[in-house]
C-alpha cells in the first residue's frame, strides 16, 4: 500500500545548525509530495510541496526535492533557529476515485536551542 | 482569507456522551476532509466530502461516527457513545477542485477530545 517513513525524532540541534529530515515515500503511480509543520498548540501549515519528480519545493529557508529513484522526499534548512522548533510531518497524495487523500508519516519533532 | 475553523478546540467527556463538532471550511473551497490525529502519530484520514455528498468514508470510521455538510458550506463530525479509544485530535482540512495534481489541503487548528 501507499506510505510514508520519516526518520524518528527528537531531533535537537543548537541554533543556526543544518537540519535534515528523512523522508522515503512507497506509492503507486506519481503522488504529489509535502511537507507540513505543526507548532505547539497550532493545526497543520503547509509548509512546502513538490508534484513531479525533480522538482524542488522550498518556503521560509527550508527545502524538499522529490526524488523518485530514491522514492525520498528529506527536509533540509542551512540555518535553523529557535522559532523552528516543532513537529514536521512527511506526507504523499494519492489522487483515488476522483478525490485527495493525504497519507502522513508519523511525524518528527525538532527541538532547536539557543 | 479567514481560514479553516473548527469549534470547540477542546472538549472533555465522560464515556458514552454523544459530541459533536464543526468545522467552517475556506469559503470558495468545495472539498472538505476530516482526519483523525492520536499522541506521537501523523493524521490518518477519516471522510471526505465534495460540496455536500460524502464520497469516502475510511474504515476507521465506525458506525457511531457520521458526518454531514449540509448545502456544501460548514461540516460536522458526531461520535454517539464515546468510547476511551476515541481521544484524539480530529482535524478538518479544505481544498480548492482545481488542479488535481497541486490540489492543497489546508487545515483548521482542530478540536482536542478527551474521552473520561
Amino acid at each position: 500500500g501507499n506510505s510514508v517513513t520519516q526518520m524518528e525524532g527528537p531531533v535537537t540541534l543548537s541554533e543556526e545548525a543544518f537540519l535534515t529530515i528523512n523522508c522515503t515515500y512507497t506509492a503507486t503511480g506519481y503522488p504529489s509530495l509535502f511537507w507540513y509543520v505543526q507548532y505547539p498548540g497550532e493545526g497543520l501549515q503547509l509548509l512546502l510541496k513538490a508534484t513531479k519528480a525533480d522538482d524542488k519545493g522550498s518556503n521560509k529557508g527550508f527545502e524538499a526535492t522529490y526524488r523518485k529513484e530514491t522514492t525520498s522526499f528529506h527536509l533540509e534548512k542551512g540555518s535553523v533557529q529557535v522559532s523552528d522548533s516543532a513537529v514536521y510531518f512527511c506526507a504523499l497524495i494519492m489522487f483515488s476515485g476522483g478525490y485527495n487523500k493525504l497519507i502522513f508519516g508519523a511525524g518528527t519533532r525538532l527541538a532547536v536551542h539557543p | 482569507d479567514t481560514g479553516v475553523s473548527q469549534d470547540p478546540r477542546h472538549k472533555i467527556t465522560k464515556r458514552g456522551q454523544n459530541v459533536t463538532f464543526r468545522c467552517d471550511p475556506i469559503s470558495e473551497h468545495n472539498r472538505l476532509y476530516w482526519y483523525r490525529q492520536t499522541l506521537g502519530q501523523g493524521p490518518e484520514f477519516l471522510t471526505y466530502f465534495q460540496n455536500e455528498a460524502q464520497l469516502e468514508k475510511s474504515r476507521l470510521l465506525s458506525d457511531r461516527f457520521s458526518a454531514e455538510r449540509p448545502k456544501g458550506s460548514f461540516s460536522t463530525l458526531e461520535i454517539q457513545r464515546t468510547e476511551q479509544g476515541d481521544s484524539a485530535m480530529y482535524l478538518c482540512a479544505s481544498s480548492l477542485d482545481s488542479d488535481r495534481r497541486t490540489d492543497t489541503q489546508y487545515f483548521g487548528p482542530g478540536t482536542r477530545l478527551t474521552v473520561l
